[in-house]
């Protein structure tokens, strides 16, 4: 399975963009980007997914690589609230395999 | 919006017991997944029903079994329990195998084994 690398932890200050890196050069060529993030004593959340093209939704921004061999999820306004666990994950665009979590993000938003 | 629901949600068993667990995933959802994260770890996938029918396993013990029911609620049995099976487990359910938005985590169930 292509897998991902993440910076352990990451800290940012409430209310300033916050871009959360994940590296990704084994990614073939039909593999989607999921992004999903735990926050405390909660179940994973799903935030955002893309293929080739940045994507935008309520939650975040998901920026790919020309090459897709690195992502960033952005959140644009980091609030408390978004102080979480985040997870990058790469999922055949059939969905045939399950989502496996690696070792995600800790962000900690700071007042 | 009608969520994944996971029931109990606290639960406590003394080694050597067995344990059910219980999820009701989204309605109209065709697969259910459960995760088990120990304390200080990540997520790992256990198992998944696709359509009430086994579809994948992964690191599930095999003094653990699930089955999905024609309601489409799943439960997880797990016998002879170990300290170590001390943890929270998550279900989750999708549609079309979460492609276009993903699986939706139940708040789980957070299991101490005494």
């Amino acid at each position: 399975d292509a897998k991902t690398t993440q910076p352990n932890s990451m800290e940012s200050n409430e209310e300033e963009p916050v871009h959360l890196p994940c590296n990704h050069s084994t990614i073939s060529g039909t593999d989607y980007i999921h992004w999903y993030r735990q926050l405390p004593s909660q179940g994973p959340e799903y935030v955002i997914h893309g293929l080739t093209s940045n994507v935008n939704n309520r939650m975040a921004s998901l920026a790919i690589a020309e090459d897709r061999k690195s992502s960033t999820l952005i959140l644009h306004r980091a609030t408390l609230r978004d102080a979480a666990v985040y997870y990058c994950i790469l999922r055949d665009r059939t969905g045939a395999n399950n989502l496996f979590f690696g070792t995600g993000t800790r962000l900690t938003v700071i007042p | 919006a009608a969520g994944v629901i996971q029931s109990p949600r606290h639960l406590i068993k003394e080694k050597r017991e067995t344990a059910t667990l219980k999820c009701y995933p989204i309605p109209r959802h065709d697969t259910v997944y459960w995760y088990q994260q120990g304390p200080g770890q990540d997520p790992q996938f256990l198992i998944s029903f696709y359509e009430k029918m086994q579809s994948d396993k992964g690191s599930i013990p095999d003094r653990f079994s699930a089955q999905q029911f024609s309601d489409y609620h799943s439960e997880l049995n797990m016998s002879s329990l170990e300290l170590g099976d001390s943890a929270l487990y998550f279900c989750a359910s999708s549609l079309n195998g979460g492609t276009d938005y993903g699986y939706t985590f139940g708040s789980g169930t957070r299991l101490t084994v005494v």
